[in-house]
């Protein structure tokens, strides 16, 4: 079965330090991956997406970059963190294939306060 | 474009009421319709799903959505609330096609269970 991980669960970064957070997917190849950043009374906004390896699109400019090095690995990346990146930062996949009609997956989450 | 209006950011029942749950989409080509819940700083987790057939959906908990094409709605409802319903949740919304196929996400709607 497939299952998705992501970590830190919490960080707590100083502003202007950098920033480097990890998803992996693990049974399954060539997933969709995605990251979110749930902001409180905000919903969830889509930050990237990435339909193969090297493959990133942008949905807001800011901040933040991500990177996939890996089929099954997604990375947000900041050099220089602001207070307004603090957030709930969810990464999610979905299987290429007629993914509409499966929907996402997602990670557990990982809580960051920039302070 | 697609988008996604979940009324309500706040709704409170007692233990044992209906649960309803609004949400209302746009979209100018046949849409995906999904619910997925949150528990405190968790992921999110998929209730239930439309894709095509029946517009009535069951989903896990005893939660239900039914797709009315008229009113561009997909409410979620559970006949009888109990306490572990406690949670955020999130309406969304997706098309057939699309080598990205992204769920663009309602505000959610936090639900209070009283005892």
């Amino acid at each position: 079965s497939q299952t998705i991980h992501q970590w830190p669960a919490t960080l707590v970064q100083p502003v202007g330090s950098p920033l480097s957070l990890e998803c992996t997917v693990e049974g399954t190849s060539n997933p969709n991956l995605y990251w979110y950043r749930q902001a409180a009374g905000r919903g969830l906004q889509l930050l990237f997406y990435s339909v193969g390896i090297g493959q990133i699109s942008s949905e807001v400019p800011q901040n933040l970059s991500a990177s996939r090095p890996q089929d099954r690995q997604f990375i947000l990346s900041s050099k220089k963190l602001l207070l307004s990146d603090s957030g709930f930062y969810l990464c999610a996949w979905t299987q290429g294939a007629r993914a509409e009609a499966i929907g996402y997956t997602f990670g557990s989450g990982t809580r960051l306060t920039v302070v | 474009a697609q988008s996604v209006t979940q009324l309500g950011s706040h709704v409170s029942v007692s233990e044992g009421a209906l649960v309803l749950l609004r949400c209302n989409y746009s979209s100018s080509v046949p849409p995906y319709l999904f619910w997925y819940v949150q528990y405190p700083n968790q992921g999110l987790q998929l209730l239930l799903k439309y894709t095509t057939g029946a517009t009535l959906v069951k989903g896990i908990n005893g939660f239900e959505a039914e797709f009315k094409k008229s009113e561009t709605s997909f409410h979620l409802t559970k006949p009888s609330a109990h306490m572990s319903d406690a949670a955020e949740y999130f309406c969304a919304v997706t098309h057939y096609g699309g080598a990205t196929n992204k769920l663009i996400f309602g505000t959610g709607t936090l639900l209070a269970v009283q005892p």
